[in-house]
């Protein structure tokens, strides 16, 4: 059973930062990798998937990378939009999230 | 335009079955490739992936609920049906139906609905 550790759980940051989101997988999942973003009372959207594919109207800002079983979420220039909770996804596994703050 | 809509009691006691429906539109369930999902998330919590059920009937369990689990789908009618025995307060929680896209190496979620809380107390 894969298990996806992500990492920092939270993150302060302020507007036009980079930040960088990290998640581990237990064992060799290949790119197969999703990356969400919730805001409170909402459902997870769809940011990127297949490792650094952008769903469809996902700003350029966003893009992910990957290095044998370490994947990464980064956010370039950060937005007043983008602070809100990110995880990290594949198959059946999620990280525990990351909650992204202003600073 | 896909659209998942969730529906259920709201509340259920402890040693109850719940049952919760996922009403979907602007996809077919019989698409290669395509299934629907079930997750929650307890509040101020991460989300727990719980079944998958595939176009072609396969269906994918969460090892650690599998044996509370059953997930079944309507193509007829569009839905698709979770039933999870044992409630337990513990088991409070959003929970949310997704469309999911399948793939030989991986799926993804790419659409939501707006998920439906349900609290398990006596």
């Amino acid at each position: 059973d894969i298990q996806m550790t992500q990492s920092p759980s939270s993150l302060s940051a302020s507007v036009g930062d980079t930040v960088t989101i990290t998640c581990r997988a237990s064992r060799s999942i290949g790119d197969w990798l999703a990356w969400y973003q919730q805001k409170p009372g909402k459902p997870p959207k769809l940011l990127i998937y297949k490792t650094s594919i952008l769903e469809s109207g996902v700003p350029s800002r966003f893009s992910g990378a990957y290095s044998g079983t370490q994947f990464t979420l980064t956010i370039s220039g950060l937005q007043p939009d983008d602070f809100a909770t990110y995880y990290c996804q594949q198959w059946t596994a999620f990280g525990q999230g990351t909650k992204l703050e202003i600073k | 335009q896909i659209t998942l809509k969730e529906s259920g009691p709201t509340l259920v006691k402890p040693t109850q079955t719940l049952t919760l429906t996922c009403a979907f539109s602007g996809f077919s369930l019989d698409t290669n490739g395509v299934g629907v999902a079930w997750i929650r998330q307890p509040p101020g919590k991460a989300l727990e992936f719980l079944a998958l059920i595939y176009w072609d009937d396969d269906k994918r369990y969460s090892p650690s609920l599998e044996s509370r689990l059953t997930i079944s789908k309507d193509t007829s009618k569009n839905q698709v049906v979770v039933r999870m025995t044992n409630m337990d307060p513990v088991d409070t929680a959003t929970y949310y139906c997704a469309h999911s896209r399948i793939a030989a190496s991986g799926t993804n979620f790419n659409f939501w609905g707006q998920g439906t809380l349900v609290t398990v107390s006596s």
